[in-house]
Order: structure tokens, then C-alpha cells, then sequence
């Protein structure tokens, strides 16, 4: 059951620079879309979310980018910290939810 | 506002043994999820609960995994028996309504030996 995908499975990046976290669906069912983070030993932590009525959405140095077109959206941390090292799972919903494989990202000091 | 509670964090069992994980999720929250995440993957939706009625089972293997809601609110999942791929965090999650985020519970790491 592969209706969502991340196919990087790691990412590292500098701290200051950008990350950029991709995710791709393809159930058109989909209609609101989640990104969790993860700690080991801890449960899954909401991150941030878009309805399917938007193409953008801001919190803080979080922004989520949705492309109902392509069935693609995508996380952009800016500017990225050693504290954002985790893996990140992105989530699709309606009626149920269903999640990524994940991608682990490094922010390197 | 209390998180999603679950217990055991941790269990050890022989395979062909019994389990059973409880789940109580957030107070007033209609939505209640199982999920299955082995070792380097995503989490696996296993059931989908709203109130008390079923709503997703479809990749939950019933040959011998159960689950239950009564009256709408804790939730249990029993495995019975037990094989030795079903060694991974067992969580669970609840939600509002279907627009909002989820909110997960720390898991139950169950190793079967």
C-alpha cells in the first residue's frame, strides 16, 4: 500500500540553510495533508497541515507547499537548526490516513 | 489538556504467545487510529475507529489481530497469536474531526522472541 511516498530517505543539510522535505500521493480522495516529526522512542509530533483548498501554508520557519496537480507537496524549513534533526513523515487524509516512509533529516552545526 | 495515553510501553513475549495493547485517546476526540511501525518505515494503518464503529479495517490481519472500542472511547488491540513480524512500536492516535491534526500516543514497543 504505497498511497504515500517519500522517496528520499535522508536528507542533511547545513544549519542556516533550507531543507526541503518532499512527499508524493496518489489518491485524489486526499484532502488535507500533515507533517509529523519524530524522536526515537517518542510518538509521532504534528508539525503542520494544508487543506486541499490551499496551495500554502506558514508557521513560523515552516511552510508547507501542496500541489494538487502533480499530487505533490513539500516541506521547506528555513532557516534550518541542529534541533530540526529528526524524521519527518508526511501524512494524507480522507477518510483515513495514511503515512509516508519517512525521511531523516541531519542539520549539521 | 491530557495527551493520548497508552499502555504497556514496552512488552517482550515468545511468538504464538498473546498481547494486548490499551489506547485511551483524547477526551472528546471521534477518531481513533492503530498503527503498525516496523523498524525504518512509515507508520501502517491498521484500523480506524469513529465512536465506537469501524471505519477502515482493511489492512488489519484478522486471522489474528482483533481490535475494539467500547462505547466509543478507550480502545484495545489484541494480537493472538503472535509471530515474530509482528515485533514493531504499536501506536495509537486520535483526532477531532478529519480536518485537523492527530495526536499520537508514545507507543508500545512489542518484541516477539
Amino acid at each position: 500500500d504505497q498511497q504515500v511516498k517519500q522517496n528520499s530517505p535522508s536528507l542533511s543539510v547545513q544549519e542556516g540553510r533550507i531543507s526541503i522535505l518532499n512527499c508524493d500521493y496518489t489518491n485524489s480522495m486526499f484532502d488535507y495533508f500533515l507533517w509529523y516529526k519524530k524522536y526515537p522512542a517518542e510518538g509521532p509530533t504534528f508539525l503542520i497541515s494544508i487543506s486541499s483548498i490551499k496551495d500554502k501554508n506558514e508557521d513560523g520557519r515552516f511552510t508547507v507547499f501542496l500541489n494538487k496537480s502533480a499530487k505533490h507537496l513539500s516541506l521547506h524549513i528555513v532557516p534550518s537548526q541542529p534541533g530540526d534533526s529528526a524524521v519527518y513523515f508526511c501524512a494524507a487524509s480522507g477518510p483515513d490516513m495514511r503515512f509516508g516512509a519517512g525521511t531523516r533529516l541531519t542539520v549539521k552545526p | 489538556e491530557a495527551g493520548v495515553a497508552q499502555s504497556p510501553r514496552y512488552k517482550i513475549i515468545e511468538k504464538r504467545q498473546s498481547v494486548a495493547f490499551w489506547c485511551n485517546p483524547i477526551s472528546g476526540h471521534a477518531t481513533l487510529y492503530w498503527y503498525q511501525q516496523i523498524l525504518g518505515q512509515g507508520p501502517k494503518l491498521l484500523i480506524q475507529f469513529q465512536n465506537n464503529g469501524v471505519v477502515d479495517d482493511s489492512q488489519l490481519p484478522k486471522d489474528r489481530f482483533s481490535a475494539e472500542r467500547l462505547k466509543g472511547v478507550d480502545s484495545t488491540l489484541k494480537i493472538q497469536p503472535a509471530k515474530l513480524e509482528d515485533s514493531a512500536v504499536y501506536l495509537c492516535a486520535s483526532r477531532l474531526t478529519e480536518n485537523t491534526e492527530a495526536f499520537f500516543g508514545q507507543g508500545t514497543r512489542l518484541t516477539v522472541v
